[in-house]
């Protein structure tokens, strides 16, 4: 079966720095990996995927991720953050073959910080 | 593009009544969509995956009889909850999917439940 981990709860960033949301699968095969993003009391925005292909995708809002084969990850990043980046942000893992269904991180709350 | 719509946004409920939840696409056919639940502070628990015209699929520990999902048709599903009980209090979110090589899924805000 597979399985996503977010090892950090909270990332706490000042404006302006990078930043870096850790994510790491395990999944038979080659994974379709994703990154979403929640504001509170709302819905799950999509913010990018890795298929296939270049092993750094970038997204929504500047963001980007990285997919790392022989480590297993998936990290969200970001060079400069903004204080509106602040929500809760998770990882998610499709095995190839396995229909749409997506298997989610436990989530990992940004905040971002003037 | 790929918009998601739920109603009611927040519902409050007596116990022993029973809720329904609808989740449309706007945009767009889907042919699959999900309903996750949400805790506060934890991650989205797949419920049950429904394909329009047929049955859905529920995820283990999920009851049936008490979570009714009709997926009538390809831009509708609706999550009905049965004889509602404080514990079913929940964040419950759908997304939908528009198949044909389209992998992501598209989420709708997400319908806040309380049951008193």
């Amino acid at each position: 079966a597979q399985s996503v981990a977010q090892p950090e709860d909270q990332v706490n960033v000042a404006e302006g720095n990078p930043l870096t949301v850790k994510c790491t699968y395990s999944v038979s095969g080659n994974p379709y990996l994703f990154w979403y993003v929640q504001y509170p009391n709302r819905g799950l925005q999509f913010l990018l995927k890795y298929i296939t292909g270049d092993n750094l995708v970038k997204g929504s809002y500047g963001f980007e991720a990285e997919f790392n084969k022989s480590q297993t990850s998936f990290h969200l990043k970001k060079p400069s953050a903004l204080v509106s980046d602040s929500a809760l942000y998770f990882c998610a893992v499709r095995p190839p073959g396995g229909g749409n269904k997506l298997t989610f991180g436990t989530g990992t709350q940004l905040k971002v910080e003037l | 593009g790929a918009v998601v719509s739920q109603h009611p946004s927040w519902v409050i409920c007596k116990s022993g009544t029973s809720v329904k939840i609808e989740c449309r696409s706007l945009d767009f056919q889907a042919t699959t969509m999900f309903w996750y639940r949400q805790f506060p502070k934890q991650s989205l628990m797949l419920m049950a995956t429904s394909n329009e015209g047929s049955k859905a699929t529920y995820e283990q520990g999920v009851e049936k009889d008490k979570f009714l999902i009709n997926h009538a048709s390809l831009t509708l599903s609706t999550l009905t909850v049965t004889s509602a009980h404080p514990e079913d209090s929940s964040f419950y979110i759908c997304s939908a999917t528009p198949g044909q090589g389209r992998n992501e899924q598209f989420f709708g805000p997400g319908t806040r439940l309380t049951v008193l």
